[in-house]
């Protein structure tokens, strides 16, 4: 297993509501990225975090925001609740030199918004 | 942007045989292409990667294949066996050291029959 926890497991929201999700990266790693899967499809890029700061955002709308701490940790931030975000959202850490391409994901958070 | 087109969808093959599972690409400047395995519930695990500087890469009884010119790559599983059932995802990536996001295939749902 990595290195990288994802909290909570499963979380419940109604549509219009806010949620955070919190990852915490492996130890080493500096770079976080964000993707969301739904059902039956791959994983698709949301945004990353490099050092703090967002670097590389998906085709995903503002509500979708994010922060990287001093730690590498992260959150995701989603506003406004929709039916259609739905998914198991996954973060992946990886870290520099000639390893760093390499990305190992957390377990996910299931999020379930009716 | 970057599209990664992943076939078969669906993969039935019978323990000890082989299986091979082929990804295409459209961004020529992708360098990175990691193989990620899920099984049910959990989260992707990655079991190979290949650099673009390398045409094949092997680790026991998997490998994978890169062809820059025509753009496809490939997993190579051999003696299959009922544990390596899952959803086999391929993706891409414009890496440099920890940055740059994946982008993935719909994914090979893979059954080995004992």
């Amino acid at each position: 297993e990595t290195g990288v926890t994802q909290s909570p497991t499963h979380l419940i929201k109604t549509r219009g509501q806010q949620v955070t999700l919190r990852c915490s990266s492996q130890s080493g790693h500096n770079t976080v990225s964000w993707y969301q899967q739904a059902l039956g499809q791959g994983p698709q890029f949301i945004f990353q975090y490099y050092r703090e700061e967002e670097n590389g955002r998906g085709n995903f709308p503002p509500r979708f925001s994010g922060l990287q701490f001093p730690n590498y940790s992260s959150e995701l931030n989603v506003n406004a609740l929709e039916l259609d975000d739905s998914a198991l959202y996954l973060c992946a850490s990886s870290g520099a030199g000639t390893s760093g391409a390499e990305q190992y994901f957390g377990p996910g958070t299931r999020l379930t918004v009716t | 942007g970057e599209n990664v087109e992943q076939h078969p969808s669906t993969l039935s093959v019978q323990e000890g045989d082989s299986a091979v599972i082929k990804c295409t690409y459209s961004d020529s400047a992708s360098n990175y292409f990691p193989w990620y395995k899920q099984e049910l519930g959990k989260r992707p695990q990655l079991i190979i990667d290949i650099r673009s500087n390398v045409g094949e890469k092997k680790d026991q009884r998997i490998a994978v294949t890169l062809n820059k010119t025509a753009k496809h790559f490939s997993l190579h599983i051999t003696e299959t066996q009922p544990e390596d059932s899952a959803v086999y995802f391929c993706a891409a990536s414009i890496r440099e050291g920890s940055q740059g996001n994946l982008i993935f295939g719909k994914g090979t749902k893979l059954s080995v029959k004992p």
